[in-house]
């Protein structure tokens, strides 16, 4: 069975950062692209940032290009979410997600707020 | 960017309905389209890839279809666990788009 665990998010103030982890199981984590989507509260859904099975190749959405970085570590099956300077309008539930994508995870929340 | 226009933002439906959702391309994606329902407090669910195609799970019922640049979601014979916001995806080229979503909601 896939699974996709996010963890790391909370409340930060605005021009701070924060690292989201996305731990994967129930596949051959080397072998897919993952991706970030995120939604605002009571808002649609907004692809974020996308990486490569082997991380060669990041695409990111042009509102984080520069701010947020998106890797991972295929030996740990893990995808991760830099998120530098943070804004408000960063607000968001956080979903990791494979591929183009099919599976998501559960969601983190992340609250960009003094 | 391209850009996905989603119709209707709001669906009213009786159980036993069938109901039809469309999203309009701003430019060519193929068949890169996928749809997704979102219902309250849970993650999306995949639903429908390369614009016809049932994902693993998903009831016979939806339905998927194309014609030029519009895409569309369908629901024979609704029932009360299809109430729930749909959102269809283009992953034809970067940034990936999202329509706006249309909730499915009981008439």
């Amino acid at each position: 069975e896939v699974q996709l665990v996010e963890s790391g998010g909370g409340l930060v103030q605005p021009g701070r950062s924060m690292k989201l982890s996305c731990a994967a199981s129930g596949f051959t984590f080397s072998n897919y692209g993952m991706a970030w989507v995120r939604q605002a509260p009571t808002k649609g859904l907004e692809w974020v940032a996308t990486i490569s099975y082997d991380g060669s190749s990041t695409y990111y959405r042009d509102s984080v290009k520069g701010r947020f970085t998106i890797s991972r570590d295929n030996a740990k099956s893990t995808l991760y979410l830099q998120m530098n300077s943070l804004r408000s309008e960063d607000t968001a539930t956080y979903y990791c997600t494979r591929g183009y994508p099919d599976y998501w995870g559960q969601g983190v929340m992340v609250t960009v707020s003094s | 960017d391209i850009q996905m226009t989603q119709s209707p933002s709001s669906l009213p439906a009786s159980l036993g309905d069938r109901v039809t959702i469309t999203c309009r391309a701003s430019q060519d994606i193929g068949n890169y389209l996928r749809w997704f329902q979102q219902k309250p407090g849970k993650s999306p669910r995949l639903m429908i890839y390369g614009a016809t195609n049932l994902a693993n799970g998903v009831p016979s019922r939806f339905s998927g279809s194309r014609s030029g640049s519009d895409y569309s979601l369908t629901i024979n014979s609704l029932e009360s666990e299809d109430m729930a916001i749909y959102y269809c995806l283009q992953h034809n080229e970067y940034p990936f788009t999202f329509g706006s979503g249309t909730k499915l909601e009981i008439k």
